[in-house]
């Protein structure tokens, strides 16, 4: 079963700042996802990515496969960006379901 | 489209009472899951389905029940409530293994 850890577990941030969240796994995989969760909300998908990088306005995220490894950064962070972030990787074999870190909690202050 | 539609949104049980977490989603999608979040622990799997009819066990089973009669619906049963099943569940589907995973918006039940 493929390991996901994130690192920081909490993170503070002043508005404005560069910000960066780290996901390694421990088995190889085809496809990372990277997910954002704000309090009390749903879950909504940011990027899936397998390979290189991946932008959408001021997100980017980032995956090394050699290295198990995928960072996502936020470049200059707003209040609105406080939120949760997860990483998560698909299952294994055909089941379609994915193995999620704990989460990164963002709190971006004005 | 609606995408992944779950309800309810909040649920209070009492231990021992049963109740069916409903998720349908409308994207013709063949795979479907459900994920209990706890604090600290991430989301786990409970269940999953690859397909009408056919339903399969994820890490943390017990206590719940699937059935994938239709693409479109995946509902969760809870046979007999337990405290221990205080939770925020969420339903996702995606069309394929290593595509996009749409969400609901969670329900979040406690059980007294």
């Amino acid at each position: 079963k493929n390991e996901v850890e994130q690192s920081p577990q909490n993170l503070t941030a002043q508005e404005g700042e560069f910000i960066t969240i780290n996901c390694s796994y421990s088995v190889g995989i085809s496809a990372l996802h990277w997910l954002q969760q704000h309090p009390g909300g749903g879950i909504v998908s940011l990027f899936m990515l397998s390979s290189g990088k991946k932008k959408h306005g001021r997100l980017i995220a980032t995956i090394n496969i050699q290295e198990k490894h995928s960072s996502l950064h936020i470049t200059a962070s707003h209040p609105r960006d406080s939120a949760v972030y997860i990483c998560a990787v698909p299952g294994g074999g055909s089941q379609g379901n994915l193995i999620f870190g704990k989460g990164t909690k963002l709190s971006v202050k004005p | 489209n609606a995408g992944v539609t779950q309800t309810p949104k909040f649920q209070v049980l009492k231990t021992g009472q049963s109740m069916t977490l409903q998720c349908a989603q409308d994207m013709n999608h063949e795979y479907m899951s459900w994920y209990r979040q706890d604090p600290g622990m991430g989301l786990r799997l409970i269940h999953y389905s690859v397909g009408a009819g056919i339903t399969d066990q994820g890490e943390v089973p017990n206590g719940y029940n699937v059935s994938r009669s239709t693409t479109e619906d995946f509902p969760l049963r809870l046979l007999s409530a337990a405290p221990s099943q205080t939770s925020v569940y969420f339903c996702a589907s995606s069309l394929r293994t290593n595509a996009e995973a749409f969400f609901g918006q969670g329900t979040r039940l406690t059980v007294v």
